[in-house]
Order: structure tokens, then sequence, then C-alpha cells
């Protein structure tokens, strides 16, 4: 069974940083894009980024709303996913859900982070 | 404002069916496949279907996706109370370097 464990939200003031952690099981990990997603709460869902597996050279995309502020990064040997959030904003305040491409995207059940002063 | 466009509600009776509609371009849908979501509120969103018209296991047939140049439509028969969610279709964006989230369906079974 496929699962997606995401940890690391909380609170945070404007200006700061967090990093999320998605741990991954019941799938080959290492062959797998890992996308981040984000819901702010009311609102539907938002694109953050993703990064591809070790034969694309772990390339990465992201949203250009995050462009320059989040990193994604991977430990295959750990089969982890993180998302670096660096000078955080108000209007980042929202679930982070990470995702395994395997038939459609796979789901975690997301963590919250909440950017407040 | 979503490359992907899909309309912001569709409702319907039990039983009957409903289609949703996800218009898209040349860089995202005309050249790449759609996959959907379905999300009950305050839950993680659950792939219904993916490369266009496949189904995961335990995703059953009442659920349909299809494909046409630009645009994709996931119907839904025999519909029942517990399908009353949102729905997203989803597409990697070429020109964009991005996978595209349409801005999500509210399915209201009356």
């Amino acid at each position: 069974e496929v699962q997606l464990v995401e940890s690391g939200g909380g609170l945070v003031q404007p200006g700061g940083s967090l990093k999320l952690s998605c741990a991954a099981s019941g799938f080959t990990f290492s062959g797998s894009h890992i996308h981040w997603v984000r819901q702010a709460s009311g609102r539907g869902l938002e694109w953050v980024g993703r990064i591809r597996r070790k034969s694309e050279n772990y390339g990465t995309e992201y949203a250009a709303s995050v462009q320059g502020r989040f990193t994604i990064s991977r430990d295959d040997s750990k089969d982890t996913a993180y998302l670096q959030l660096n000078s955080l904003r108000t209007d980042d305040t929202a679930v982070y859900y990470c995702t395994a491409y395997i038939t459609g995207h796979q789901w975690g059940q997301g963590t919250r982070v909440t950017v407040s002063s | 404002q979503s490359v992907l466009t899909q309309p912001p509600s569709v409702s319907a009776t039990p039983g009957q069916k409903v289609s949703i509609s996800c218009a898209g371009s040349t860089s995202n849908i005309g050249i790449h496949s759609v996959s959907w979501y379905q999300q009950v509120p305050g839950t993680a969103p659950k792939v219904l279907i993916y490369d266009n018209n496949k189904r995961p296991s335990g995703i059953p047939d009442r659920f349909s996706g299809s494909k046409s140049s630009t645009s994709a439509t996931l119907g839904i028969t025999g519909l029942q109370p517990g399908d009353e969610a949102d729905y997203y279709c989803v597409v990697w964006d070429e020109s964009l370097g991005v996978e595209a989230f349409g801005g999500g369906t509210k399915l209201t079974v009356l």
C-alpha cells in the first residue's frame, strides 16, 4: 500500500523558515517524481513544485509564486522528500501535501503551515 | 487564473449522471495525459482517473474519463450522496513547465 506521511508543519512568523518532510513507503520511491501541492483554507489545490527521479538528475520545477523561496529535495536512501520554505508570507498559509505520481498522484494526509505574527 | 477551466459547480439527483469538463490548450491537455481527483472536504484528494481514462484499483466503474483535443471530461453515473465533493483535473503544461490544476468543481447531490 502506498503511504506518504508529511510532517514539520506549524506556526511561523512572516519572513521565517520551515522544513517539511514527506516519508514514503509501499512503492519504489527512487523511481517516482515527487510533488508538493498546497491548499489554503476554502481554496482550490495549488501546485508548488516537483523533484524528478535520479535518472532525470533530480531536476526541479516550481510554481512562480514560490520560485526562489522554496526548495524541494529528496533522499532516496531514506525514501523521504523535503520542502524547505524560506521567506514565508501570510499567503503561504495552507495545508501542504506531498504526492508521488504513480497511477496518478498518490497523496499524503497533509501538514498545516500557518504564517502569522 | 488557472490554465485549466472547470465549471465552479454542478448538481444532480441520486442515480443520475453528471459530467465535469476541463478545458485546456495545446500545451497541456493537447499533448499530455489528464488525471482527475476527488476531494471530500477536510480530507486529502484521491485519484479517480489517470492517463485520461484509466481507473486505479478500487475505483468503481461509475467513474470514467475521456479526452478530446484540448478538453477532458469526467463522467459519474449512478450518483450517490457520497459522491458530493470537489473534483479537480490535473495535467502537465509544457509551455509553463508546471503541473496545472483546474480550479475545481463542487458536485452537489441534491
